[in-house]
């Protein structure tokens, strides 16, 4: 049961465009989310996060939305750039206690180019 | 430079055979966890350790052990590799309360098992 989902595999943008990226959750349980950003033979690097308090975030070029009700969340990076070319995951998590403390589950992942 | 280091880098093995993924964080984190990432599936939790001396089970555990050496050190055992296995492996460890919450990942072992 994939609780945090990507449906987009890739994406395909011009340069100076906007690029945005979805991802959508199951779990009514989560209320943390997360972007991180992957480029080849590298290790995932955090990107932007947002609290389920908030219903958007902003930091740079990069701004996360929330939608609580529709349980989805998207990522808007403006203006786009060649070098943000890398597979973008949203992860979701729980700040309550328990076991599940802290456990990121993360989603398929979009591949974003950008072209030039 | 701070942050997760994970050896080796790559390996191929045969069904069979066993080996040990090392993981070491140099950030005072209590957290770490193990993931896997494969085609169309992202990124999977294997096992995680709350703290040292902890590990409890994630979303994929069959087929692995893990050991928490110390408060720096996690590994991933493979006792008996299978071709399933085969897959890009990550180990990350978590930034304490209140911070983000964000892990940072180590660069990856690329795994083959023939």
């Amino acid at each position: 049961d994939q609780q945090v989902k990507q449906n987009s595999p890739s994406l395909s943008v011009q340069e100076g465009r906007i690029s945005i990226l979805n991802c959508d959750y199951t779990n009514s349980m989560f209320d943390y989310f997360l972007w991180y950003k992957k480029y080849p033979a590298e290790g995932p690097t955090f990107l932007i996060s947002i609290s389920s308090i908030k219903d958007k975030n902003e930091d740079g070029r990069f701004t996360v939305f929330l939608n609580k009700s529709a349980k989805h969340l998207s990522l808007h990076i403006v203006p786009s750039q060649p070098g943000d070319s890398a597979v973008y995951f949203c992860a979701a998590s729980t700040r309550a206690g328990g076991t599940s403390y802290g456990k990121l589950t993360f989603g398929q992942g979009t591949i974003l180019t950008v072209h030039p | 430079n701070a942050g997760v280091t994970q050896t080796p880098k790559f390996q191929v093995l045969k069904t069979g055979q066993s080996m040990t993924l090392q993981c070491a964080q140099d950030m005072n984190h209590n957290s770490m966890y193990w993931y896997r990432q494969d085609p169309g599936m992202g990124l999977r939790l294997i096992y995680y350790s709350a703290s040292e001396g902890t590990t409890d089970k994630g979303e994929v555990p069959n087929g692995y052990n893990v050991s928490r050496l110390n408060k720096r050190e996690f590994s991933l055992r493979l006792e008996s590799a299978a071709p399933s296995q085969t897959s890009v492996y990550f180990c990350a460890s978590r930034t304490p309360r209140p911070n983000n919450y964000g892990y940072t990942f180590g660069s990856g072992t690329r795994l083959t098992v023939v």
